[in-house]
């Protein structure tokens, strides 16, 4: 089982829609989680860590359950701007060492 | 800051031929990483280290040569190159106790 599973989707949505993302994470150990914005051949750039319950910043939650395993991000009020790959990642083989493992990402294409 | 570099920003191989991919920061960022993505294989860990004269395996480190003279230079090596690694190549670099990654803008590398 991958460390990080993700639904690759894609998700098409229109302007003003809300969205989730959903990853699971097979290491009970790890810590902390991150959610990383690519846009197409560019490279990724944090988004929002994620350490304890939850965390939120403007538009953007991204939440941790720890009983189930698994890390969301949710989008509200979509933007055409917020198009891009959403890649959730943590720790390898659960440590702090700055190395991290990456879900497979999921595309968002926001329609106007 | 620079923050991270990476050069070159293409290049093309022959099946066999050897070169080094290039990784700087400037940030006195303790970690460093390489990673490789490919289309529908989210980024996957090649090399890491957690400072100057020390580093380990990734996930598919086969291939690959890595080492880490000084804080601030990271380069991956490609000792014969073959079609399989023809991927993106992205560096990142984390601070020390953090697990938040900088990446650099990306290497396209095609062997033929």
């Amino acid at each position: 089982r991958k460390e990080v599973e993700q639904d690759p989707g894609p998700f098409n949505v229109p302007e003003g829609a809300t969205v989730a993302f959903n990853c699971t994470y097979s290491n009970s150990a790890s810590q902390s989680f991150f959610w990383y914005r690519q846009d197409c051949r560019k490279e990724p750039k944090l988004l929002m860590s994620v350490y304890s319950s939850g965390n939120e910043d403007g538009r953007f939650t991204a939440q941790l359950n720890r009983a189930s395993q698994y890390i969301s991000l949710l989008i509200r009020d979509s933007k055409l701007s917020d198009s891009a790959t959403y890649l959730c990642a943590g720790p390898y083989r659960g440590s702090t060492l700055g190395r991290l493992y990456f879900g497979r990402g999921t595309q968002l294409t926001v329609w106007p | 800051n620079a923050g991270v570099t990476q050069t070159p920003k293409f290049q093309v191989l022959k099946t066999g031929q050897s070169m080094t991919l290039q990784c700087a920061q400037d940030m006195n960022h303790e970690y460093m990483s390489w990673y490789r993505q490919d289309p529908g294989m989210g980024l996957r860990l090649i090399h890491y280290s957690v400072g100057a004269g020390i580093t380990d395996q990734g996930e598919v480190p086969n291939g690959y040569n890595v080492s880490r003279s000084t804080t601030e230079d990271f380069p991956l090596r490609l000792l014969s190159a073959a079609p399989s690694q023809t991927s993106v190549y992205f560096c990142a670099s984390a601070p020390q106790g953090s697990d938040t990654q900088y990446f650099g803008p990306g290497t396209r590398l095609t062997v033929l």
